[in-house]
C-alpha cells in the first residue's frame, strides 16, 4: 500500500521559469492538502483540494501560483515566473475524509525540493 | 491568534533521558492537537494527537499532556533513544484532523548515547 507520492522529489528552476510539483495520493483517499516548508520553518498551509474543486485556498499567494486536482491524476502545484524566495521544500498531505474525525489523519508526502537559481 | 509558538527550538538528551517540548496557542476554537515527527530528507510523520476534551494520551514512550486552560500542550518522550533523534512539529486545527494545520516551527531534538 504506497504513500503519498511526490515527484519530483528535486527541483531546480531559473528565476522566471515555471515549477510544476505532483502529488499523488494514498489510494482511496480523494483530499489533498499543500504545505511549504521554508529553511529552518514549520510547515505552512497553502491549499486543500478535493477532486475537481478548490475547498480552502487561503494560505495560496495571490499571484503566480495555482492549485489542481484533477478527475484522473495527480494533483498539481503550479508556480509561475518563480523567484528565489519560492526555494523551499513543498509537501502535500493527503487523508480518507472518514466521517469521523477521529479516524482520520492528514499523511505526507515525501515533499519536493524545489531551489529557484 | 492563528500562531502556535514552540519550544524550545532545539534539545540535546542524554539516552533514556526524557525529552520535553512545549507548544502555546491562543485560538480557543482549536480542537485538534498533533505532534509530528521529521527526519532529514523525509516527510512529517503523525507521532501521536489528542483533543481538548482529554488531558493527557500515552502511546508508548510518547505522552501528549494538554492543558485547556492555560492554552498548552507538550509532548513527552521518555526512555530517549539515539533514533528519536529529528525536528518535532507541534500543530493545532480547527476542523478536527480534517482541518488545515497550522504548525510550531518545530524543535531538533538530538538524543545522545
Amino acid at each position: 500500500n504506497a504513500g503519498v507520492m511526490q515527484n519530483p522529489r528535486h527541483l531546480v528552476r531559473r528565476r522566471g521559469q515555471e515549477a510544476r510539483l505532483r502529488c499523488s495520493p494514498m489510494k482511496g483517499h480523494s483530499h489533498v492538502y499543500w504545505y511549504r516548508q521554508l529553511p529552518e520553518e514549520g510547515l505552512k498551509f497553502m491549499v486543500y483540494l478535493q477532486k475537481e474543486n478548490i475547498i480552502d485556498e487561503s494560505g495560496m499567494p495571490k499571484e503566480r501560483f495555482s492549485a489542481e486536482f484533477p478527475k484522473e491524476g495527480p494533483s498539481i502545484l503550479r508556480i509561475q515566473q518563480v523567484v528565489r524566495g519560492d526555494s523551499a521544500a513543498y509537501f502535500c498531505a493527503s487523508s480518507l475524509r472518514a466521517a469521523d474525525p477521529s479516524t482520520d489523519t492528514q499523511y505526507f508526502g515525501p515533499g519536493t525540493r524545489l531551489t529557484v537559481l | 491568534q492563528q500562531q502556535v509558538k514552540q519550544s524550545p527550538q532545539s534539545l540535546i538528551v542524554q539516552k533514556g533521558g526524557i525529552s520535553i517540548i512545549n507548544c502555546a496557542y491562543e485560538n480557543t476554537a482549536f480542537d485538534y492537537f498533533p505532534w509530528y515527527q521529521q527526519f532529514p530528507g523525509k516527510g512529517p510523520a503523525l507521532l501521536i494527537a489528542i483533543r481538548p476534551d482529554v488531558s493527557e494520551k500515552k502511546e508508548g514512550r510518547f505522552t501528549i499532556s494538554f492543558n485547556k486552560s492555560a492554552k498548552q500542550f507538550s509532548l513527552h518522550i521518555m526512555d530517549s533513544q539515539p533514533g528519536d533523534s529529528a525536528t518535532y512539529f507541534c500543530a493545532a486545527s480547527y476542523g478536527g484532523s480534517q482541518g488545515n494545520l497550522i504548525f510550531g516551527k518545530g524543535t531538533k531534538l538530538s538524543v545522545k548515547p
